[in-house]
């Protein structure tokens, strides 16, 4: 069974890059073919897709972050990251990594257990 | 303001049927059979309940079940017990380049 489990600075200061790696367990990370994604909730809100990574490389983003927004893949580790630049408090939130159902789909099937950033002086 | 839109909450007692929806477009919703609903409980990350509008992933109880008519998909739970009280969140593939847009999320209270 596939275990996602992000990890990152807690604080980032405004205007700063956003780093935070989601490291898997229970399998290679360059094993089949699949999406591997960052969501975000901000407190009380609801979900936002931030964008996803696929074991090819090839990468799809919000379209609202798009400029701000870098996933990567290194397969080393076993893990994929996240990098958010030019923060500011919007970008508060609990941050999620998750893979999908199956080979090819965008299903957010395995999640993290979420880790929350606050973005403060 | 989501791309998608929900009742902001439902209610129903223990052992009653209640249903949730989830209105888009024919972007969305209504153009693709791509529609998911997850289930977050307070303070846990989400898990994927109903895919593909009505297949339930493995362990998922068959209470729960989902369909779409035009631009709406809904989400049924059956026999309501306790445990299903949290947040539910609906969401779509879209043809903009969004890709994947989430509905605001719905707060079930088991009475």
């Amino acid at each position: 069974q596939v275990q996602l489990q992000e990890s990152g600075p807690g604080l980032v200061k405004p205007s700063q890059t956003l780093s935070l790696t989601c490291t898997v367990s229970g399998g290679s990370i360059s094993s089949g073919s699949y999406y591997w994604s960052w969501i975000r909730q901000p407190a009380g809100k609801g979900l936002e897709w931030i964008g996803r990574i696929y074991t090819s490389g090839s990468t799809n983003y919000n379209p609202s972050l798009k400029s701000r927004v870098t996933i990567s893949v290194d397969t080393s580790k076993n893990q994929f990251s996240l990098k958010l630049s030019s923060v500011t408090a919007a970008d508060t939130a609990v941050y999620y990594c998750a893979r999908g159902l199956y080979d090819s789909s965008g299903y957010l099937g395995y999640w993290g257990q979420g880790t929350l950033v606050t973005v403060s002086s | 303001q989501s791309a998608l839109t929900q009742p902001a909450s439902v209610s129903g007692s223990p052992g009653q049927s209640i249903t949730i929806s989830c209105t888009g477009t024919s972007s969305d919703v209504g153009g693709y059979n791509y529609v998911s609903w997850y289930q977050q409980h307070p303070g846990k990350a989400p898990k994927l309940m109903i895919y593909d509008v009505s297949n339930r992933p493995s362990g998922v109880s068959n209470r729960f079940s989902g369909s779409k008519s035009g631009n709406t998909a809904s989400l049924t739970i059956s026999g309501l017990q306790a445990e299903d009280e949290a947040d539910y969140y609906c969401s779509s593939y879209t043809s903009s380049s969004t890709l994947e847009v989430f509905g605001g999320g719905t707060k079930l209270t088991v009475l």
